[in-house]
């Protein structure tokens, strides 16, 4: 059965420190994964997307994954973290026919 | 700003009552998702119709039903509300492989 999982419930980590966050992913087929951000009492906004082609793929807000087949993973990075970055982060995947399965989310805490 | 919107944005109601949330998606999104979001469920896919029929279902419940109307708009029907219903209902719409862009949401609180 199609499923995500993030292994971190939440992160704290210092302003200006390297991010990544955690997803593993379980599909048959090459998967559509996406990242999506959430900020208290907002929906979710799309961060980056991988559907083919290159593994390492660039989003919004300085954010970029890398998706590795061999590992089921599509970790999220940022060099350089902001007080602003402070949020939920989803991972999901695109699990055919429209569908996608969202995993727990990650909340991340930024400290000054 | 996602080009989706919902309304109400709140949702005040005593358990036993029926009410109705509503979606516009996107223009030119034909797929509209609804998921529910609690504190101790998280983020859970309700159900999903495109140009206007239901496409795929998820955790939702008999007493919960959505249409999508001919103008793509969607309804979201929740009756015999129970207190455990309080949560965030959001509203997605899509034009293609899968990527959704989601409206603000509303919060519904049943007293």
């Amino acid at each position: 059965a199609q499923s995500v999982t993030q292994p971190d419930i939440h992160i704290t980590v210092s302003e200006g420190a390297s991010l990544e966050l955690r997803c593993n992913y379980s599909y048959g087929a090459t998967p559509y994964l996406f990242w999506y951000v959430q900020s208290p009492g907002q929906g979710l906004q799309l961060l980056l997307k991988y559907f083919s082609g290159d593994t390492l793929v660039q989003g919004i807000k300085g954010f970029e994954a890398e998706f590795k087949r061999s590992q089921s993973s599509f970790n999220l990075r940022k060099p350089s973290v902001h007080w602003s970055d402070a949020a939920e982060y989803f991972c999901a995947v695109g699990a055919g026919g429209f569908k996608t399965i969202f995993g727990a989310g990650t909340r991340l805490f930024v400290k000054a | 700003d996602s080009g989706v919107t919902q309304t109400p944005k709140h949702l005040i109601t005593a358990t036993g009552q029926r009410v109705t949330l509503r979606c516009s998606p996107r223009s030119g999104d034909l797929s509209v998702y609804w998921y529910q979001q609690s504190l101790d469920q998280g983020l859970q896919f309700l159900i999903q119709y495109y140009n206007g029929e239901e496409r795929a279902k998820g955790n939702i419940l008999e007493r919960f039903s959505a249409q999508q109307f001919p103008d793509l708009h969607s309804e979201l029907n929740l009756s015999s509300l129970e207190l455990g219903d309080s949560a965030l209902y959001f509203c997605a719409s899509s034009l293609q492989r899968e990527e959704q862009f989601f409206g603000p949401g509303t919060r519904l609180t049943v007293l």
